[in-house]
């Protein structure tokens, strides 16, 4: 069945590195791909997003890539700060009408140090 | 602060036993996905409602079935609970199918089966 890898599942680095998120999906139907954080005991919340029709998309510290033919899409966090320490989840959403499938990765908890 | 609310905040069952959880979607908003989250893993998609019509499943077994009102909130039911359906279960609004529109999660349900 349809599938997304996430690495690494953990990741730590020095306030103001950079940190990589990495996803590889199955689904080659798959054409939106949302990135989400996750606080301890709070609800998922987007952090951005990107469709099948654009390679790249930036917001502010944060961009996601994507490469249709090698099923991959990454998160990338520059000048990384203490509250950006969470776990972050990709996504996948693929089918058509009346057969959306939305394929989550198994998460990534990400440590900023001070 | 989204406007998804869900109910109730936690639920304790026990096996056999059959549950139902709610949801209220954002004000606007037409769509509801619902996913079920374990304990440190990414949320798995159950299955989204559009319109009142079921939208898209995940690979979950028929005794998880739901239920969207026409004012488009929605009701996750589960029969012959297992201990193995212990998570938080989350639901997801959004204005239109998700994929199109961003989804806004709800602060989660969680079901503990014993």
């Amino acid at each position: 069945g349809e599938n997304v890898e996430q690495h690494p599942s953990t990741l730590s680095v020095q306030e103001g590195d950079s940190a990589v998120i990495k996803c590889t999906y199955s689904d080659s139907a798959s054409n939106y791909f949302p990135w989400y954080k996750q606080e301890l005991g709070k609800r998922p919340q987007l952090i951005i997003d990107i469709r099948s029709n654009v390679g790249e998309k930036k917001d502010q510290r944060i961009a996601v890539t994507l490469n249709k033919t090698a099923k991959h899409f990454s998160l990338h966090i520059t000048e990384t700060q203490p509250e950006d320490s969470a776990v972050y989840f990709c996504a996948a959403r693929g089918g058509t009408s009346g057969t959306y499938k939305y394929i989550f990765g198994t998460g990534t908890r990400l440590k900023v140090l001070a | 602060e989204t406007g998804v609310t869900q109910s109730p905040t936690h639920l304790i069952k026990t096996r056999g036993q059959q549950v139902t959880l709610r949801c209220s979607s954002q004000s606007g908003h037409n769509t509801v996905s619902w996913y079920q989250q374990a304990l440190g893993q990414g949320p798995q998609f159950i299955f989204q409602y559009y319109r009142e019509e079921e939208n898209g499943r995940g690979n979950f077994p028929p005794r998880f079935s739901g239920l969207q009102f026409p004012n488009y909130s929605s009701e996750l039911n589960v029969n012959a609970l297992e201990l193995d359906d212990s998570a938080l279960y989350l639901c997801a609004s959004s204005p239109g199918l998700a994929g199109v529109y961003e989804q806004y999660f709800g602060p989660g349900t969680r079901l503990t089966v014993t």
